[in-house]
């Protein structure tokens, strides 16, 4: 059980440029959640999906989209980064039974 | 507005020594609530919850921690502090709604010296 996996580790874009964050879960959890963590501010959710095919907005999803491929993955897309972007992002998931997370390692972008 | 409160940035202890982190919170409702570390360049890892019941709630690596309605906190403690659990800690709540995700605090820092 790999649980929950990010990639890339680590990203440096330049302004105005796009990514995505991959996202993957092997633990059949029906909800995954997409956060980003900046010194001093905790984690704030970005955006996150209850369930296959539903997607809803966090506390902060302006300049984000994401897409809820299948039951295994959630990724994370920037269409035109900017500096304000800089974190370090983090996957997590929930077996619908459960009401603690599960997060994944972490991917951390630089935007220049 | 639903919060979470930590409010401390850093607490410092000795090994061996016990210690407390200090949560408190504001939600509607009955609120479920957690307990995560993250060390350094590594993803959050759950300690511990309290959804209902026993209002003293043992969790992982020898942590506990006390549920308070009446002061609306939820302390993570440990008896005998060791160094390797300076880390950073966070608070969470989980507002009882269906769908919504975790309310973070902003996280205290661990110091444990030897």
């Amino acid at each position: 059980n790999a649980g929950v996996t990010q990639t890339p580790k680590f990203q440096v874009l330049k302004t105005g440029q796009s990514m995505t964050l991959q996202c993957a879960q092997d633990m059949n959890h029906n909800s995954m959640y997409w956060y980003r963590q900046d010194p001093g501010m905790g984690l704030r959710l970005i955006y996150y999906s209850a369930s296959e095919g539903t997607t809803d907005k966090g506390e902060v999803p302006n300049g984000y989209n994401v897409s809820r491929l299948n039951k295994r993955e959630f990724s994370l897309r920037l269409e035109s980064a900017a500096p304000s972007q800089t974190s370090v992002y983090f996957c997590a998931s929930r077996e619908g039974s459960r009401y603690e997370q599960y997060f994944g390692p972490g991917t951390r972008l630089t935007v220049t | 507005a639903q919060s979470v409160a930590q409010p401390e940035d850093q607490v410092n202890v000795a090994e061996g020594n016990p210690l407390t982190v200090k949560c408190t919170y504001s939600v509607s409702g009955n609120p479920y609530l957690f307990w995560y570390v993250q060390y350094p360049n590594r993803g959050l890892q759950f300690l511990l919850k309290y959804i209902t019941g026993d209002n003293l709630v043992k969790g992982s690596y020898g942590f506990e921690a006390e549920f308070n309605k009446s002061q609306t906190s939820f302390h993570l403690k440990k008896p005998s502090a060791l160094v390797s659990d300076s880390a950073l800690y966070f608070c969470a709540v989980r507002p009882n709604q269906a769908g919504t995700a975790l309310i973070f605090g902003k996280g205290t820092t661990l110091s444990v010296s030897s």
